[in-house]
């Protein structure tokens, strides 16, 4: 079945470890993002990449690095410099044509320990 | 500037009736559109429906309808004949298409649905 999967669903963190959330799809899209969702809040851009290798930093790009070195692959690293990482991250993608929607994963929840 | 506005943090509706959640955007680009998502308490986003800058006709999905106002620059979903399961978070999403390409989303409007 073609899909966005996300892993791990719930992750753990001691402060100062970097971590790293995987992105997988295989529907062959171009384009693909991060969100972080605080508590009964939206979704805020954290980076987006449309095509491989090259990436653009979203309205909180700050504490995070991504890499798009695979059409199917965007991994988000959660750095040290993130102050205040616990959240629910998505990750989505879509295609090219104007009128597709953004396809996301089922979220990775993070929590810092 | 906040580019998708939601100004509703929260509504009611009696199940069967009809509700309709606001949403106003902010762009120069003339090529865009615009996407509702609904988010239940699982977490998981379900694509609604979609409605591009250049159609004429407002768009349709089963009971969901986009009210299109491109002057107001307004594109707010109508949920028709409520029920139970619509109870989750709805958020309006716009993508421009020479301005990046980036995806982004307003704060949402959780919507409860009363029996």
């Amino acid at each position: 079945d073609g899909g966005i999967t996300q892993s791990p669903k719930y992750l753990f963190r001691k402060e100062g470890q970097n971590v790293t959330l995987s992105c997988e799809q295989n529907l062959n899209h171009d384009a693909m993002y991060w969100y972080r969702q605080d508590p009964g809040q939206g979704l805020r851009l954290i980076y987006y990449s449309q095509i491989v290798n090259d990436f653009q930093k979203g309205d909180i790009a700050e504490g995070y690095s991504v890499s798009r070195e695979k059409k199917e692959s965007f991994p988000l690293t959660v750095t040290s410099a993130q102050k205040n990482p616990t959240a629910f991250y998505l990750c989505a993608s879509r295609g090219q044509a104007p009128n597709t929607e953004a396809f996301f994963g089922q979220g990775t929840r993070l929590t810092v320990v | 500037a906040q580019k998708i506005t939601q100004t509703q943090p929260g509504m009611f509706v009696q199940e069967k009736e009809a509700v309709t959640l606001d949403c106003t955007y902010d762009t120069s680009d003339p090529s865009y559109g615009l996407f509702w998502y609904k988010q239940p308490s699982s977490g998981e986003m379900i694509f609604l429906i979609y409605q591009g800058s250049y159609d004429q006709q407002n768009a349709t999905e089963g009971r969901y309808s986009l009210n299109f106002q491109k002057a107001r620059k307004s594109a707010n979903l109508v949920i028709s004949a409520s029920q139970l399961g619509d109870s989750a978070m709805y958020f309006c999403a716009m993508r421009e298409d020479n301005y990046g390409q980036n995806f982004v989303f307003g704060p949402g409007t959780r919507l409860s649905v009363l029996p």
